[in-house]
């Protein structure tokens, strides 16, 4: 059984500029959420997708977005980057949106100069 | 709103010694509750989770927790530590609104000495 996936590992981008980054779900698992961790700082939710929706979304501003495919694969973009995306984004999956075990990534390391 | 509070940033414990994480949490119905392991660069391991049931819940690598609903905690212990339990602890609890989006604590960072 292959695990989260996550691509890429460690990424640097300039002010201003468009990220996307990619998860892979568990085998059979059909949503995927998507969390922000800063240094020294627990994960913050920011957004699930279920078959193919978004399911529901922390507080994060709407220049963050996904995407989630039929073979449940995800994507975060996020555009007009600033200094304080720098951080962990870290992707889980789960074999239901409600109340399941979130499975997690390594996680792709963004730095933001 | 949900929270999770996890009120020690740094323990340190010698190896071999047993050891308690503290989590409270802040939930308006049942919750659904969560231990996770990081280790640096990493990602998150589930160590064990809470639903419903018996209170005390076991995980892997030899950790249990025990739910506490009139103290509204969940806390994690382990008997004796070994060195490669140190890590970073994040506890969690399953937000509502509709989105099933974990709400984390700060962390705990274990440090372990010889």
């Amino acid at each position: 059984e292959t695990g989260v996936t996550q691509s890429p590992t460690h990424l640097i981008k300039t002010r201003g500029q468009q990220v996307t980054l990619r998860c892979s779900s568990q085998s059979g698992h059909n949503t995927v959420s998507w969390y922000q961790q800063a240094l020294g700082q627990g994960p913050q939710f920011i957004f699930q997708y279920y078959r193919e929706e978004e399911n529901g979304r922390g507080n994060f501003p709407p220049r963050f977005s996904g995407l989630q495919f039929p073979n449940y694969s995800s994507e975060l973009n996020v555009n007009a980057l600033e200094l304080d995306d720098s951080a962990l984004y870290l992707c889980a999956s789960s074999l239901q949106r409600k109340g399941d075990t979130q499975y997690f990534g390594p996680g792709t390391r963004l730095t933001v100069l | 709103a949900q929270s999770v509070t996890q009120p020690d940033i740094h323990i340190t414990v010698s190896e071999g010694a047993s050891l308690e994480l503290r989590c409270n949490y802040s939930y308006g119905a049942t919750p659904y509750l969560f231990w996770y392991v990081q280790s640096p660069g990493q990602g998150l391991q589930l160590l064990l989770k809470y639903f419903s049931g018996d209170t005390l819940v076991q995980g892997i690598k030899g950790f249990e927790a025990e739910f506490k609903r009139s103290q509204s905690s969940f806390n994690l212990r382990k008997p004796s530590v070994h060195w490669s339990d140190a890590a970073e602890y994040f506890c969690a609890v399953v937000s509502g609104g509709g989105a099933d989006g974990l709400t984390f604590g700060k962390g705990t960072h274990l440090i372990i000495q010889p």
